[in-house]
């Protein structure tokens, strides 16, 4: 149980296109999802909180603009990298946060590599 | 503020060896609970335990174990009898009772030498 999926699990796009990363809870309901960015051999950094049926909320230093993230359902997120980048190129990983009566625990993705050109 | 500190940025160990993570964490909260998850390369990040404040009772699940000690405010991993399998990054996670977010350290990355 407890499974993520995200997709596409790698993309390459030319520069000034947007791209959609969608995140969903396969066996599990989350009110809350988190998007991260990860550089390489660095940690998680914490982009997005997404809570269904509301905004989001962006860390500091994250451009909601740019970032677009939309929780429609108990199940799917979604990421939209709008007019990206070559410096927009890195790993993102969603999770989902399971609650229950003896957990609450976030589960994550596969990630989504993504290659601005 | 939250903040968990992995100090140890890569080990190295010989397979069959034993190896300890460590994990120190810095928080106000009396309620909070700490996570260890692993990302092997293919990037995935996998959980491997959850554990709250209140609950200082170490555990083990095969290989792995965990000390949780709240007077010097760690939560350190240990493999026994490391497998190549093993060979990944390793990060130890903080929440805050609370909140939603969670903090993460650095990781460790660990590599297993056949």
């Amino acid at each position: 149980g407890a499974v993520v999926s995200q997709h596409p699990s790698w993309v390459i796009c030319k520069s000034g296109t947007s791209v959609k990363i969608e995140c969903r809870s396969l066996d599990f309901q989350a009110t809350t999802m988190f998007w991260y960015r990860q550089f390489p051999k660095q940690s998680l950094m914490l982009m997005a909180t997404s809570n269904e049926g509301s905004k989001a909320t962006y860390e500091q230093g994250v451009e909601k603009d740019k970032f677009l993230i939309n929780h429609a359902s108990l199940t799917l997120s979604t990421l939209t990298v709008t007019s990206a980048h070559p410096e927009d190129s890195s790993f993102y990983i969603c999770s989902a946060r399971l609650t229950g009566t003896d957990t609450d625990t976030q589960y994550f993705g596969p990630g989504t590599r993504l290659t601005v050109l | 503020a939250q903040k968990v500190t992995q100090a140890q940025t890569e080990i190295s160990v010989v397979e069959k060896e034993d190896v300890t993570l460590d994990c120190v964490y810095e928080t106000r909260d009396t309620t909070y609970y700490l996570f260890w998850y692993k990302q092997p390369p293919s990037g995935e990040l996998v959980f491997l335990i959850r554990r709250n404040s209140f609950d200082e009772q170490n555990e083990i699940s095969g290989r792995y174990s965990w000390n949780f000690q709240k007077s010097t405010s760690s939560f350190n991993f240990t493999i026994t009898a490391s497998q190549v399998v093993d060979s990944a990054v390793y990060f130890c996670a903080l929440r805050a009772g609370g909140y939603q977010k969670v903090t993460f350290g650095t990781g460790t990355k660990l590599q297993v030498i056949p």
